[in-house]
């Protein structure tokens, strides 16, 4: 079974667009995250939710916005999308987040291209 | 501003060789430096350090933590074509939030 996942693998799409990614995680945990990896492989947080509270908001343009329905679930709607918003974008959660130490679980990753 | 440095950004060896993979941070409130390995998809968690000095072992690859000096080394022995990935170091704060490095690329050659 698989621990966090998100759909869509690969999302190609026009400028202008909005689009959302979604993100399940079966872990039980209480923290999930959002995270940018750009072509330079550099992984940025975005977003992190803890049982369905935003607890990082990073500095995002507002065109990104989270949406927490359970703290099972992370997605991620994204308006007006501009050729910037290329990238992969990576979910992932933690047992309780916040100030504990521990690790993060990563999801698959989804590929965005914006042409 | 926090930030994390990983060092060399690319690396290419033979299988066999052994490698050192350097990570140095300057974050507040540092509680947790992490190594992950990313391959084609998602990183995955190899190791959690949070006491200086104490190494953390599995199978072939170490890695420890020097908290003065503020920087960590994964090593890799006897590398094989499989250890070849994204390597990434990665600090968490007390904020929760994880700050990545660059990433070591390291390829081994057969």
């Amino acid at each position: 079974d698989t621990a966090v996942s998100q759909t869509p693998k690969y999302l190609v799409t026009q400028m202008g667009n909005d689009k959302s990614i979604k993100c399940e995680q079966n872990l039980g945990h209480d923290t999930m995250y959002w995270y940018k990896q750009d072509s330079k492989k550099f992984l940025k947080i975005m977003f992190s939710y803890n049982n369905k509270e935003l607890i990082i908001n990073e500095t995002v343009p507002n065109r990104f916005s989270p949406k927490s329905p359970d703290k099972a679930h992370l997605n991620l709607h994204i308006n007006s999308l501009e050729l910037g918003d290329s990238a992969v974008y990576f979910c992932a959660s933690s047992p309780s987040g916040g100030r504990a130490q521990e690790t993060q679980y990563f999801g698959p990753g989804t590929r965005l291209l914006v042409l | 501003e926090d930030k994390v440095v990983q060092s060399p950004l690319s690396l290419v060896v033979h299988e066999g060789d052994t490698v050192t993979l350097n990570c140095s941070y300057e974050v507040t409130n540092f509680r947790s430096l992490l190594w992950y390995k990313q391959e084609k998809k998602a990183p995955t968690f190899l190791f959690m350090l949070t006491s200086s000095g104490i190494e953390k072992k599995s199978g072939r690859l170490s890695s420890i933590l020097d908290k003065k000096e503020l920087f960590s080394i994964l090593n890799i022995t006897a590398t094989q074509t499989g250890d070849s990935a994204v390597y990434l170091c990665a600090v968490g704060s007390n904020t929760g939030k994880l700050i990545f490095g660059q990433g070591t690329t390291l390829q081994v050659k057969p």
